[in-house]
């Protein structure tokens, strides 16, 4: 089955404590993206990437960090947290986004940052 | 800011088509009209997609109008599954990303 998964589901950390989460696709997609959800501001892009090492900030970057060493996992790091980084994340992965930017959704990550 | 404008929420009897609307009348040429799903707290889903004519797929129809100011999904035969935030949404070809705005709510009612 295609999909787009992540992990975890749902996360409780503490501000300053390094935490990755993990995004995964078995579609051999080439594009992949990481956002947030937040109540009142809709979904908003963190970072894309296009392609293996190749990585570019969305809308809202700050804070994170993500890698793209292999094609199927496109991680998000967070190295400092802090409260306002405590959203619902989505990843996201196309084959091709010039046509339909975000094909498939993971099912999330709810990250809670105290 | 989204470019499009949705109503905040419907209801549609099961069984019933589902008729979203969208306005976008500052759609420009090169832009496509997007739609996605969202149910409660899960990854949003991708519908449908038109540029001018009318599109359908095995989920929905896109209605299009001819001046492309405004456009419909379109959902034959809703069911309780289909209760969800509908997300209009306006973009070029490329790598923009997308802007979900407040969306539709459908609930669909037994």
């Amino acid at each position: 089955e295609a999909q787009v998964t992540q992990n975890p589901r749902y996360l409780i950390t503490v501000t300053g404590k390094k935490l990755t989460v993990t995004c995964s696709q078995n579609m051999n997609h080439e594009y992949m993206s990481w956002y947030r959800q937040d109540p009142g501001l809709g979904l908003r892009q963190i970072y894309y990437s296009m392609n293996v090492e190749v990585t570019d900030k969305g809308d809202v970057p700050e804070g994170y960090k993500v890698s793209r060493k292999e094609k199927r996992n496109f991680p998000l790091i967070l190295e400092s947290p802090s409260p306002n980084q405590t959203s619902l994340y989505f990843c996201a992965s196309s084959a091709r986004p010039e046509v339909v930017p975000e094909a498939f959704f993971g099912q999330g990550t709810r990250l809670t940052v105290v | 800011d989204a470019k499009t404008t949705q109503p905040t929420s419907m209801d549609c009897a099961e069984g019933r088509a589902a008729n979203l609307p969208c306005n976008h009348s500052t759609i420009s040429g090169n832009e496509y009209v997007y739609w996605y799903r969202q149910i409660h707290s899960q990854g949003p889903q991708y519908i449908i997609h038109g540029l001018k004519n009318n599109e359908t797929n095995e989920m929905a129809s896109l209605i299009i109008t001819e001046d492309r100011k405004s456009s419909t999904l379109i959902l034959p035969h809703a069911t309780l599954r289909d209760t969800a935030v509908y997300y209009c949404i306006v973009r070029n070809s490329g790598n923009t990303p997308l802007v979900f705005g407040k969306g539709t709510r459908l609930s669909v009612i037994a």
